[in-house]
């Protein structure tokens, strides 16, 4: 399965709503989970299936779709939010992520 | 306090063999499974292997598939990566992940992500 993301890149502010577009080549339910990977740090774990949220993830962090299109999207963006998100599908093996989109300033 | 710690990257020339490992502890090994994923300077992520608590499930990414084999030893709260005819596209930093379910099926994900250890192949 084919994990897509949009944009690739978008420049924010601190304050801005974000949204990021992940799409499926087919479908995988509601198995998609998003990830925060910081500059120089490992990813982090934001949302799980779709819209749940991970422990310790504040709730500016908010998910949506069903199937073949899911949406990220972030609430009044704070400094650690610049950073580069991607998305996973656990719905088959082999497991593939998105290409990523990198949130600047 | 959970700790995933990789070791065993090095600089190695096409077509050689390497044997990455993967220790942890902080948490009940063989209640989980594990997943390698990698990533390549300045690119994004790639999953590369997968075994369930028991060994019982595994699977690998396509671009890897019969050259990499993935193994568990729950008495050493270990997992390891054989990597053959390694290639130049497989230079990255390898990262050893814990899941959050015993078996990847739908409702799993990463929670905790290793440092990595850096693979480079070059002649």
């Amino acid at each position: 399965i084919q994990m897509t993301q949009s944009p690739a890149s978008l420049s924010a502010s601190i304050g801005d709503r974000v949204s990021i577009t992940c799409r499926a080549s087919r479908t995988i339910k509601r198995y998609l989970n998003w990830y925060r990977q910081r500059p120089g740090k490992v990813p982090e774990l934001l949302l799980y299936s779709t819209s749940n949220l991970h422990d310790g993830v504040p709730s500016r962090f908010s998910g949506s779709g069903y199937g073949t299109d899911f949406t990220l999207t972030i609430n009044n963006l704070q400094p650690e939010d610049f950073a580069t998100y991607y998305c996973q599908q656990t719905s088959t093996t082999p497991l593939t992520f998105g290409g990523g989109t990198k949130v600047d300033i | 306090e959970v700790q995933v710690v990789e070791s065993g990257g090095a600089l190695v020339q096409p077509g050689r063999s390497l044997r990455l490992s993967c220790v942890t502890s902080g948490f009940t090994f063989d209640d989980y499974a594990i997943h390698w994923v990698r990533q390549s300077p300045g690119k994004g992520l790639e999953w590369v292997s997968y075994i369930s608590w028991n060994g019982g499930t595994i699977d690998y990414a396509d671009s890897v598939k019969g050259r990499f084999t993935i193994s568990r030893d729950n008495t050493k709260n270990s997992v390891y990566l054989q990597m053959n005819n390694l290639r130049v596209e497989d230079t990255a930093l390898y990262h050893c992940t814990k899941d959050i379910l015993p078996y990847c099926s739908g409702d799993c994900y990463i929670d905790y992500w290793g440092q990595g250890t850096p693979v480079t192949v070059a002649s």
